[in-house]
């Protein structure tokens, strides 16, 4: 099994402030990694994939990047709406299966 | 915009079989190029990745459920289930369906609301 480990697990960060998240996996995941932010009550919604591809309708503040083993997802400028739970997932073709990491909160300082 | 919707029951009495299903609108489930899949989250905690159907009724599921686990798609009722047998109150957390798109395994675009199935007598 690929293990996913994200840090931190608690990010404080001021409205206007740069995010930077980070994801590493325990074998290399090629770039077959994707970020999903949750917020409370609700789905979670991707973001972020192949690593460093926005979703359709995300801001051009998200971006993505790494390969192999070593992933960061940046938030340039947090707005309020973009304090919640961001969780990485590698979908490595073989073996198929799917793991995620444990997840980053990024709150208000 | 495709759409998913969980139903079943809110609560599962312990050693019996949790049965969900997932209604798919919006689209086609059998559309090849998606994974029809399960995933749970146990309250307050992260993803956990229960498996994937794809519509020819392929599946994949994760190896830590394995023993206990069965994912079926309807595509005439354009509809995915989950049975999860002999459960525990481990077993309590919220429930999604998502679509899922990847060749060998999968991300998901597209996520139901999720529904909480506790596990209690």
């Amino acid at each position: 099994e690929i293990v996913m480990t994200q840090s931190p697990a608690t990010l404080s960060v001021s409205p206007g402030e740069r995010a930077t998240l980070s994801c590493r996996a325990s074998q290399s995941v090629s770039s077959n990694l994707v970020w999903y932010q949750q917020k409370p009550g609700q789905a979670p919604r991707l973001l972020i994939f192949g690593a460093s591809t926005r979703a359709t309708g995300i801001p051009a503040r998200f971006s993505g990047s790494g390969s192999g083993t070593e992933f960061t997802l940046t938030i340039s400028s947090l707005q309020s709406e973009d304090f919640a739970v961001y969780y990485c997932q590698q979908y490595n073709s073989w073996p198929p299966e799917v793991t995620f990491g444990g997840g980053t909160k990024v709150e208000i300082k | 915009q495709v759409q998913l919707q969980e139903s079943g029951p809110g609560l599962v009495k312990p050693s019996q079989t949790l049965s969900l299903t997932c209604t798919v609108s919006g689209g086609s489930i059998s559309s090849g190029g998606y994974w029809w899949s399960w995933i749970r989250q146990h309250p307050g905690k992260g993803l956990e990745w229960i498996g994937y159907i794809y519509y020819s009724g392929s599946t994949y599921y994760n190896p830590s459920l394995k023993s206990r686990v069965t994912i079926s798609i309807d595509t005439s009722m354009s509809q995915l289930s989950l049975n999860l047998r002999s459960v525990t109150a481990a077993d309590t957390a919220v429930y999604y369906c998502a679509r899922g798109r990847g060749g060998g395994s999968c991300y998901f675009d597209n996520w139901g609301q999720g529904t909480l199935v506790s596990v209690s007598s």
